[in-house]
């Protein structure tokens, strides 16, 4: 059982929006700024997608954005793409004792 | 361009100790910014942060495994290393090196290597 709680699978056509929440408690999400997602198509290691919550790193679509309410945090993909589907995981920061926690991975698929 | 290179046996016997190195390249492996961790996923299943190890000689672990993992840190040759003792097919799993940076955030991985646990 993951500490972070994502929903097993989403869906969307080309061109809508998705979203894709990452829940977690006050000792996570909730107590730090330190939430990121991370995108992982079949085969290959993850690529980092949305840090510090909101951050997007060099080269990332600003169709993927993301935000933070108490303890769920939220990963939001506009004008959905045919190379989008992949599965999506949370990360977020947990202190000094668990320190890193993910969730268990969303599978989005682009109908 | 950084580049993280796993590497270490593909088959571990039931009982005994999983053994891989992280060699580092094209990057700073001195920077106090950044942690060099180790990351498990699975076969078709999510991602697990094992720990992570930072230029200061500090060290952090997944307390779910701590009792198990030994991470260290050879930065004559930019390699990090990771044992994990005692190991079951539970611990049957691709196992990625990654750099880290304050906050959790895992901003490069390595390809990434399958470690299977059968005798």
């Amino acid at each position: 059982q993951s500490a972070l709680t994502q929903p097993r699978s989403v869906s969307g056509s080309p061109g809508q929006s998705v979203t894709i929440s990452c829940t977690g408690a006050s000792s996570d999400v909730g107590g730090y700024n330190y939430v990121s997602w991370y995108q992982q198509h079949p085969g290959k290691a993850p690529k980092l997608m949305i840090y510090d919550v909101t951050k997007r790193p060099s080269g990332v679509p600003d169709r993927f954005s993301g935000s933070k309410s108490y303890n769920t945090a939220s990963l939001t993909i506009s004008g959905l793409q045919a190379e989008d589907e992949a599965d999506y995981y949370c990360c977020s920061y947990a202190g000094s004792y668990t320190v890193v926690v993910f969730g268990g991975g969303t599978k989005l698929t682009v109908l | 361009q950084l580049q993280l290179q796993e590497s270490g046996p593909g088959l571990v016997k039931p009982s005994e100790t999983l053994s891989l190195t992280c060699t580092v390249s094209g990057d700073s492996f001195s920077s106090n910014t950044y942690y060099w961790g180790w990351i498990r996923q699975p076969p078709g299943k999510g991602l697990e942060w094992i720990g992570s190890f930072h230029y200061s000689g500090n060290t952090y672990h997944n307390p779910s495994l701590k009792s198990r993992v030994t991470i260290s840190a050879d930065t004559s040759k930019n390699q990090v290393s990771l044992k994990l003792n005692s190991v079951t097919a539970a611990d049957t799993a691709i196992y990625y090196c990654a750099r880290q940076m304050e906050g959790a955030t895992t901003d490069y991985w390595g390809q990434g290597t399958l470690v299977t646990v059968s005798s």
